[in-house]
């Protein structure tokens, strides 16, 4: 069963936009909830984690919304810019662990100039 | 430069034709993993190792094989390819425990090797 859904599959925003992506899990023992971003040729690196102890979490123009509540967490990109094209994947991590990290299905983004 | 480096980057071979994509890491990383990423399944685990000589399966193993004899190394090997495995895989390594993770990621994955399996 896929326990990390991500929503939706790909997404179109104007250069300047607000870019907003999805995650929903099952498994209330998830502890760390990282998002990564994935250029074409690339695998995919880190762009910002969550702890549920917090609700939100910015860095630049990303931010990590956490609704522990509703087991939902959301990636919000403020000013898109065409840079940000990129597949982004979120995940959760049960245990803290590295092998037990669970990712959703990826969102293709596209920046339209 | 930390990093973790893939070979081949793009390899296409016939069913059945024994093949391995090696992985390296040269961050002292104890764990290791290798994932398949397929359009609308993001990305699921083959093989993981937390140590030398100490493999688990994860979500997809089916097929696959993987061997850790030293701790940099963690080659994927397909005994016999099918052309289900036709896929884009990627290698990961982490320090095991969240104490070392600080602000970066527990994963650190190589550029992917792109198999294509006829």
């Amino acid at each position: 069963q896929q326990q990390v859904k991500q929503s939706p599959q790909s997404l179109i925003v104007q250069k300047g936009g607000i870019s907003i992506i999805n995650c929903a899990y099952e498994n209330t023992a998830f502890d760390y909830f990282p998002w990564y971003q994935q250029f074409p040729g690339k695998g995919p690196a880190l762009l910002i984690a969550i702890r549920p102890d917090v609700s939100e979490k910015k860095e630049g123009r990303f931010t990590i919304s956490f609704n522990k509540s509703a087991k939902q967490f959301s990636l919000h990109i403020m000013d898109s810019q065409p840079g940000d094209s990129a597949t982004y994947f979120c995940a959760a991590s049960r245990d803290s662990s590295a092998s037990k990290i669970i990712f959703g299905s990826g969102t293709r983004l596209s920046i339209r100039p | 430069e930390a990093q973790v480096t893939q070979n081949p980057r793009y390899l296409i071979t016939v069913t059945g034709k024994k093949l391995t994509v090696t992985c390296s890491q040269n961050m002292n990383h104890e764990y290791m993993s290798w994932y398949r990423q397929d359009p609308g399944l993001g990305l699921r685990q083959i093989y993981y190792s937390m140590n030398v000589e100490v493999t688990d399966k994860g979500d997809v193993p089916e097929g696959y094989k993987v061997s850790r004899k030293e701790k940099r190394n963690f080659p994927l090997i397909l005994e016999s390819p099918s052309p289900n495995q036709t896929s884009l895989y990627f290698c990961a390594s982490s320090f095991v425990g969240a104490q070392d993770w600080g602000d970066n990621s527990p994963l650190h994955f190589g550029n992917g090797t792109r198999l294509t399996v006829t």
